[in-house]
């Protein structure tokens, strides 16, 4: 079965500093692995994706994620931060023959305080 | 701002009650996921059709729960009989192809309060 684990609940840092929000999965195969952001009241948006090719892969509003098939992770950064960054971070999964059914990790609470 | 329309915002409902949520996707998208995220971000898949087959669902989604996508109508997820054990916060997403790319377009979602 897959799965995703995002391990830190809740992060906060000061504006201008450089984040990264952990992600790990667990598949048997070829993941598609992908990133999503909750702000409040809002809905969840597309950020990035890794399919294939280069590990490392650029988003929406200045993110990018590192595939690192060693350690099966795929972690967010950006840098520098902004106080507009706070919000949910969801990474999720999909499975090569789900149709693009997704798993999602439990999500990251993002704090960027001023 | 999404593009994927979700009726209603909330609703609250009583155990035994019939509850139905209502999802226009984005144009032009004909493939539709309905998914639920309950108080602790635990997302569940729920069902998934293109146009109005549908491809997957899970197993508790063949028993209470039920959804269709009419040609030329919103999309519906509807509970049979709640439970309160249903308390959560119903997305609806959409997607251009059902091919593996897992770009989804979601709504804002149906928040259902079970009494």
């Amino acid at each position: 079965a897959q799965s995703v684990d995002q391990p830190d609940a809740h992060v906060t840092l000061s504006e201008g500093a450089s984040l990264e929000l952990r992600c790990s999965y667990s598949y048997s195969a070829a993941p598609y692995l992908f990133w999503y952001v909750q702000y409040p009241g809002q809905s969840l948006q597309f950020l990035l994706k890794y399919i294939t090719g280069d590990t490392v892969v650029k988003g929406t509003k200045g993110f990018e994620a590192e595939f690192r098939k060693s350690n099966s992770s795929f972690n967010l950064k950006k840098s520098p931060a902004h106080w507009s960054d706070s919000a949910k971070y969801f990474c999720a999964l999909e499975a090569s023959s789900s149709f693009s059914k997704l798993v999602f990790g439990q999500g990251t609470s993002l704090s960027v305080v001023p | 701002n999404s593009k994927v329309i979700q009726t209603p915002r909330y609703l609250v409902k009583g155990q035994g009650q019939k509850a139905k949520m209502r999802c226009i996707p984005e144009k032009g998208h004909p493939v539709v996921f309905w998914y639920q995220q309950n108080k602790n971000n635990e997302f569940k898949f729920l069902i998934n059709f293109q146009n109005q087959e549908v491809l997957q669902q899970i197993d508790m989604t063949e028993k209470r729960f039920s959804a269709e996508c009419p040609s030329n109508s919103p999309c519906s997820l509807e509970i049979q009989s709640s439970e309160a054990g249903d308390s959560a916060l119903y997305l609806c997403a959409s997607s251009l192809t059902r091919a593996n790319t897992g770009q989804l377009y979601f709504g804002e979602g149906s928040k259902l309060t079970v009494l």
